[in-house]
């Protein structure tokens, strides 16, 4: 069965920094890998995806992941952060073959923007 | 696009009570929706698959005569949890992806079940 590993909890960055979150999953195919960011109280924004091509996929608000297939990874990255990107983040693997598949998640990371 | 809206946003309500929770498509069709639990500080567990027209598939562990779910149109689901007790509160996060292999899901903002 497919997993989803996020190894922090939570993350402190200052604001400004780099930023990278990691992600490791399992399954036995080409997975379809997802990060979604959630705000408190809210639902879940999808800042990007991977489905196949390009391992370096770019998303929204300057966050970017790139899938190793070697290393079973779909680490989240920023290069500078802004506190308003404090917020849970997920990771996710569609369990099927598409997109819309039921997805597994990650038990997600907490990040933290210090001043 | 692919905007997914869920109502209420909160409810509170007596234990006993039965609770509607609305999922909707505003701006394509969903064949499919999911319904999803989170616990405070804790991930996301899917509850059940919702199909346009079809019973919904459930998630072992999950009650089916407790959460009922029905998929009427495709552009609505609603989940309804009956005779609701303390331990059914949750955030309760509902997604929906408009098809085709390479469409992600969208998430609906939650709905905070509070039973007193």
């Amino acid at each position: 069965a497919q997993s989803v590993t996020q190894p922090d909890i939570h993350i402190t960055v200052s604001e400004g920094a780099s930023l990278e979150l990691r992600c490791n999953y399992s399954y036995g195919a080409t997975p379809y890998l997802f990060w979604y960011v959630q705000s408190p109280g809210q639902g879940l924004q999808l800042l990007l995806k991977y489905f196949s091509g390009d391992t370096l996929v770019q998303g929204i608000k300057g966050f970017e992941a790139e899938f190793k297939r070697s290393q079973s990874s779909f680490n989240l990255r920023k290069p500078s952060v802004h506190w308003s990107d404090a917020a849970e983040y997920f990771c996710a693997v569609a369990r099927g073959d598409s997109g819309y598949s039921t997805l597994t998640f990650g038990k997600g990371t907490m990040l933290l923007v210090s001043p | 696009g692919a905007v997914v809206s869920q109502h209420p946003s909160w409810v509170i309500c007596k234990s006993g009570t039965s609770v509607k929770i609305e999922c909707r498509s505003l701006d394509f069709q969903a064949t499919t929706m999911f319904w999803y639990r989170q616990f405070p500080k804790q991930s996301l567990m899917l509850m059940a698959t919702s199909n346009e027209g079809s019973k919904a598939t459930y998630e072992q562990g999950v009650e089916k005569d407790k959460f009922l779910i029905n998929h009427a149109s495709l552009t609505l689901s609603t989940l309804t949890v009956t005779s609701a007790h303390p331990e059914d509160s949750s955030f309760y996060i509902c997604s929906a992806s408009p098809g085709g292999r390479d469409q992600p899901q969208h998430f609906g903002d939650g709905t905070r079940l509070s039973i007193l």
